[in-house]
């Protein structure tokens, strides 16, 4: 079966420079989340979209943004890069109906910044 | 504040031990609980989903069961390779979508 794919799968960044993490959900899945998860953490949640259009947001620091394209990839950019912005970053998608969700998550991007 | 506590936050267990993880969750209305696993450096892989109290699922060795308050994994004679960290999350109601995770149990099972 289809899973999330996400890339690139590892990232080696300077300080102050620019990143793009890029997430493709599973076919016909309608919302795709961005989760940030740093060494011995849970994922903590940065934003979602559903059906293209941003749906919730979470601890999603203003120096990133994130949309979702008609295909339904997403992307996450991240600017002005910290030391404090190395972790896994991780996408998700799922198909909601009737309120209810299951989350997927893809395998992650290790970004590292130097 | 809704809030997810799981626990122990580490479990050592001999091959064949079997033991219990658990969740427990202060959520006014459960939408969904939703247990994963995750490797060292990998994605969380999607294990159960329950949504009601008194629900059952099982997949091989992993059986997961939910209360008004509470969610167990059992964990029957495990294998060295179930060692992983196994995540909860719950959905509550509302506009919100999105699952609160707990801080996950990490669990290591030696051969």
């Amino acid at each position: 079966a289809a899973g999330v794919i996400q890339s690139p799968r590892h990232l080696i960044k300077e300080k102050r420079e620019t990143a793009t993490l890029k997430c493709y959900p599973i076919p016909r899945h309608d919302t795709v989340y961005w989760y940030q998860q740093g060494p011995g953490q849970d994922p903590q949640f940065l934003i979602s979209f559903y059906e293209k259009m941003q749906s919730d947001k979470g601890s999603i620091p203003d120096r990133f943004s994130a949309q979702q394209f008609s295909d339904y990839h997403s992307e996450l950019n991240m600017s002005s890069l910290e030391l404090g912005d190395s972790a896994l970053y991780f996408c998700a998608s799922s198909f909601q109906r009737e309120g209810r969700i299951e989350q997927f998550f893809g395998p992650g991007t290790r970004l590292t910044v130097l | 504040e809704d809030q997810v506590t799981q626990s122990p936050e580490a479990l050592r267990l001999q091959e064949g031990e079997s033991s219990s993880l658990n969740c427990s969750y202060t959520v006014s209305g459960l939408r969904g609980l939703f247990w994963y696993r995750q490797d060292p450096g990998k994605g969380p892989e999607f294990l159960f989903t329950l949504y009601s109290a008194g629900e059952e699922k099982e997949k091989e060795r992993l059986k997961a069961t939910l209360t008004k308050k509470e969610s167990f994994l059992h964990i029957t004679a495990p294998k060295p390779e179930d060692s992983a960290t196994y995540l909860c999350a719950v959905q509550a109601p509302g506009g919100s979508y999105i699952p609160t995770f707990g801080r996950g149990t990490s669990l290591i099972v030696h051969p």
